[in-house]
């Protein structure tokens, strides 16, 4: 079946430090992928998502690309800051019955 | 934010009682997902709905039971609450296919004893 894999928690960093969580995943069919955030107390939103291979998508300065070769769909910002404290997942859809598997999520904390 | 509203949103239960969460969107989605979150296992889908009176098992199902009898409500019941359903609950809603974005409610923290 499908699944999701992401680099495991917790991650600390300074803040203007740049951050990349991987992500990598299984599929039988053709995947779209999908990053999303959930802040303390609150429900997840979606962050970023790309629906074909080569595609980037981005966000409040997140980018994500989507990688068939190498099945993966890391997300990347280049200068974090206190308010991107948050815990992140990575996600699939297959597109014959539009769920959603996700990652184990990773806990990103940033220092001022 | 999409109009979807979950609950209750906090509640604690004993074991071997029934307990029914409601989600309700005012987005007329016809898709609306129970997903439960634990540590570790980022979040797992227990059923959807693909519309009125259509549900389907997801992962983790089992102890879990649906109902969509209006577009807009989407039940989930713990029949007999165990303590391995102590867990924060999300409903989702999406409008259709693959590629598109699924919409979050705030959660319910259930708490089993």
């Amino acid at each position: 079946g499908d699944s999701v894999t992401q680099m495991e928690g917790p991650v600390t960093l300074s803040e203007e430090a740049f951050l990349t969580i991987n992500c990598t995943y299984t599929a039988t069919g053709y995947p779209s992928l999908f990053w999303y955030v959930q802040y303390p107390g609150e429900g997840l939103q979606l962050l970023l998502k790309a629906t074909k291979a080569d595609d980037k998508g981005s966000n409040k300065g997140f980018e994500a690309t989507y990688r068939k070769e190498t099945t993966s769909f890391h997300l990347e910002k280049g200068s974090v800051q206190v308010s991107d404290s948050a815990v992140y997942f990575c996600a699939l859809s297959d597109r014959n019955d539009y769920k959603l598997s996700f990652g184990a999520g990773t806990t990103v904390t940033v220092r001022a | 934010d999409a109009g979807i509203t979950q609950s209750p949103r906090h509640k604690v239960t004993e074991t071997g009682t029934p307990v029914t969460l409601r989600c309700h969107q005012t987005e007329n989605h016809r898709y609306m997902y129970w997903y439960r979150q634990d540590p570790g296992h980022g979040l797992r889908l227990i059923h959807y709905s693909y519309g009125v009176k259509d549900t389907d098992k997801g992962e983790v199902s089992d102890g879990y039971s649906v109902s969509r009898s209006k577009t807009e409500d989407f039940l989930l019941t713990l029949e007999s609450a165990t303590s391995s359903q102590t867990s924060v609950y999300f409903c989702a809603i999406g409008s259709s296919g693959s590629t598109e974005t699924q919409y979050f409610g705030p959660g319910t923290r259930l708490l089993v004893l």
